[in-house]
């Protein structure tokens, strides 16, 4: 089984639109986990890091489902701005590996 | 602020050719990383160094070699290119206190190798 698995999508919902993207791990000493945006052709950029209580960056929400070992991102309004490959990023308590889902592709249309 | 620089940004050789591919952080960090990214495989880890003086296989280490030079520059080496080794690569690094919550990733901006 994969470290970390993510629907690869697509995802083409309309501009103004809510999308919801989830996110599994399968090792439960897994302690750190991020979302990275990457554009086409670009390199990962950190979008937010998830916490247990939920946390908020303007019209993106993260959440994490520890008992259930997945991890959630909302995108409430879509703009055409966030079309764009969303990466699940997890890493153990120990040790210094990150470990990465293939992505979820998002196209916000117009 | 540079952040994490990479050189070449593109690449192309032909089968058999060697090269090196540079990176260096500005960041101060313990921990460095070269990845691969192929369609439909997501980023593969190729080799890591937790800290100067120390590298590490990821999990397609077969046919590179690195070199931790100092803290801020970490190499990657293709001895003998093949066609399969034709990707996009990035460097990245991390703070690298292992046990530290919150260790975030900072990625290079990629190079395009091609290998004919």
């Amino acid at each position: 089984r994969k470290e970390v698995e993510q629907d690869p999508g697509p995802f083409n919902v309309p501009e103004g639109a809510t999308v919801a993207f989830n996110c599994t791990y399968s090792n439960s000493a897994s302690q750190s986990f991020f979302w990275y945006r990457q554009d086409c052709r670009k390199e990962p950029k950190l979008l937010m890091s998830v916490y247990s209580s939920g946390n908020e960056d303007g019209w993106f929400t993260d959440q994490l489902y520890r008992a259930s070992q997945y991890i959630s991102l909302l995108i409430r309004d879509s703009k055409l701005s966030d079309s764009a490959t969303y990466l699940c990023v997890v890493k153990r308590v120990t040790g210094n590996q990150f470990y990465f889902g293939t992505g979820t592709s998002l196209t916000v249309i117009p | 602020n540079a952040g994490v620089t990479q050189t070449p940004k593109f690449q192309v050789l032909k089968t058999g050719q060697s090269m090196t591919l540079q990176c260096a952080q500005d960041m101060n960090h313990n921990s460095m990383y070269w990845y691969r990214q192929d369609p439909g495989m997501g980023l593969r880890l190729i080799y890591y160094s937790a800290s100067e003086g120390t590298t590490d296989k990821g999990e397609v280490p077969n046919g590179y070699n690195v070199s931790r030079l100092n803290k801020r520059e970490f190499s990657l080496r293709l001895e003998s290119a093949a066609p399969s080794q034709t990707s996009v690569y990035f460097c990245a690094s991390s703070e690298g206190w292992g046990t530290t919550t919150n260790e975030k990733l900072f990625f290079g901006s990629g190079t395009q190798l091609s290998v004919l």
